[in-house]
């Protein structure tokens, strides 16, 4: 069975730090592109990132570029988000996704929240 | 990076047919037949209904279907079930990212 378990998540100050992980099982995990994508409280759904399947490339939604930095390690299927300079709008369930075509999320993990406030 | 648009709502009631749009632009929906949409109920994860437009994947009812026309797609929902009420997410291809809609409320009556 595919699965993606993240952890992370915490209450974090304005200004931190913060490093997801996603932990993948059941298919090859090398194969495929994984995403983030997140979810503020009462709110719809938002890309984040994206990192193709060798790593090589990596892509960002405007709002996190310069600040999040997503990568991967394939030998121990697991995904990360490495978040710098919080803020409070980055409140939000963080969701990994595997990615079988561009936009085309199959499999998502239970999500990680992450609250940025003093 | 503009969000996709979808009604904030729609209802109907069981057995009935609903239909959920979702306008983007010529740089996105109306330029990629890379269209997926998400049902995700309160507290859970969202789940794949569609995808490439209008195709399902294995284990989805045939009761959900996608179109595209120029540059909004739609999601239609054939004999409403009391399980289908959750929150519906369109999503599209906008070149090197990907665009969400800001999701639609489902009620069945």
């Amino acid at each position: 069975e595919m699965q993606l378990l993240e952890s992370g998540g915490g209450l974090v100050q304005p200004g931190g730090s913060l490093r997801l992980s996603c932990a993948a099982s059941g298919f090859t995990f090398s194969s495929y592109a994984m995403s983030w994508v997140r979810q503020a409280p009462g709110k719809g759904l938002e890309w984040v990132s994206t990192i193709i399947g060798s790593g090589g490339s990596t892509y960002y939604a405007d709002s996190v570029k310069g600040r999040f930095t997503i990568s991967r390690d394939n030998s121990k299927n697991t995904l990360y988000l490495q978040m710098n300079s919080l803020r409070a709008e980055d409140t939000a369930v963080y969701f990994c996704a595997k990615e079988v075509k561009w936009g085309c999320f199959d499999i998502w993990g239970q999500g990680t929240m992450v609250t940025v406030s003093s | 990076q503009s969000a996709l648009t979808q009604p904030a709502s729609v209802s109907g009631s069981p057995g009935q047919s609903i239909t959920i749009s979702c306008a983007g632009t010529s740089s996105d929906i109306g330029n990629y037949n890379l269209v997926s949409w998400y049902q995700q109920h309160p507290g859970k994860a969202p789940k794949l209904m569609i995808y490439e437009v209008s195709k399902r994947p294995s284990g989805v009812s045939n009761r959900f279907s996608g179109s595209k026309s120029g540059n909004t797609a739609s999601l239609t929902i054939s004999g409403l079930q009391a399980e289908d009420e959750a929150d519906y997410y369109c999503c599209s291809y906008a070149g090197s990212s990907t665009l969400f809609g800001g999701g639609t409320k489902l009620t069945v009556l």
